[in-house]
């Protein structure tokens, strides 16, 4: 099965700084990209996804692709505590039919 | 619009017993997938049923099974429980398998096996 990696964190930040998340994928047939925050004992909510290399903004999150070297990340500006959830990175469009995700990492914003 | 629906939200079952669980995709979402996610744990995909069929199937033993009905609602059995089997179960639907806009995620199942 195709993997996606992230690093598990737990990534603490302070509050008011940027949170990088980074995700590995090795389908290079994968075209569209998402990312899922998941709070404690709740369900994955989707936050961003991005299809074509290059940024995408929306509000205080950018998500960033790079096919070639099969990396996405994203970033979060003026990290709030209520930003502390679990990160999940997902892709699909691949071999696989269904999306990937990634085990997820753990953002800790502390105030 | 309703979200994705899943029942029950809880489910204790006793080790070796069955346990159904229930959902029902978006309103015009045809394709429903499962995922298992023990406590601490990434998520597992189990089952993707399609317009009726079961499209792909995730590295669990065959006592785990389901269905999908006429209108696109899904069942998912677990036969022979173990205490293993203790996770949140989580549905999530979608449109175009999802490649466009992703998956939504039901608020889940949680089966306690003791």
């Amino acid at each position: 099965q195709k993997e996606v990696e992230q690093n598990s964190g737990p990534l603490s930040v302070p509050e008011g700084a940027i949170a990088s998340l980074n995700c590995t994928y090795s389908d290079r047939g994968s075209q569209s990209f998402f990312w899922y925050r998941q709070y404690s004992g709740k369900s994955p909510e989707l936050i961003m996804f991005i299809y074509s290399n290059g940024d995408k903004e929306d509000g205080r999150f950018t998500a960033q692709l790079n096919k070639a070297s099969q990396y996405v990340s994203l970033l979060i500006r003026d990290s709030q505590p209520s930003d502390s959830a679990t990160y999940l990175c997902a892709h699909g469009g691949g071999s696989q039919g269904n999306l990937i995700f990634g085990k997820g990492t753990k953002l800790s914003v502390k105030p | 619009e309703a979200g994705v629906t899943q029942s029950p939200t809880h489910l204790i079952k006793t080790r070796g017993q069955q346990a159904t669980l229930r959902c029902s995709p978006i309103s015009g979402h045809t394709s429903v997938y499962w995922y298992q996610q023990a406590l601490g744990l990434g998520l597992q995909f189990l089952l993707w049923y399609d317009e009726g069929e079961e499209r792909n199937r995730g590295n669990f033993p065959p006592r785990f099974s389901g269905r999908q009905f006429p209108n696109y609602s899904s069942e998912l059995n677990v036969n022979a429980l173990e205490l293993e089997d203790s996770a949140l179960y989580l549905c999530a639907s979608s449109l175009d398998s999802g490649f466009t806009y992703g998956y939504t995620f039901g608020s889940g199942t949680r089966l306690t096996v003791v």
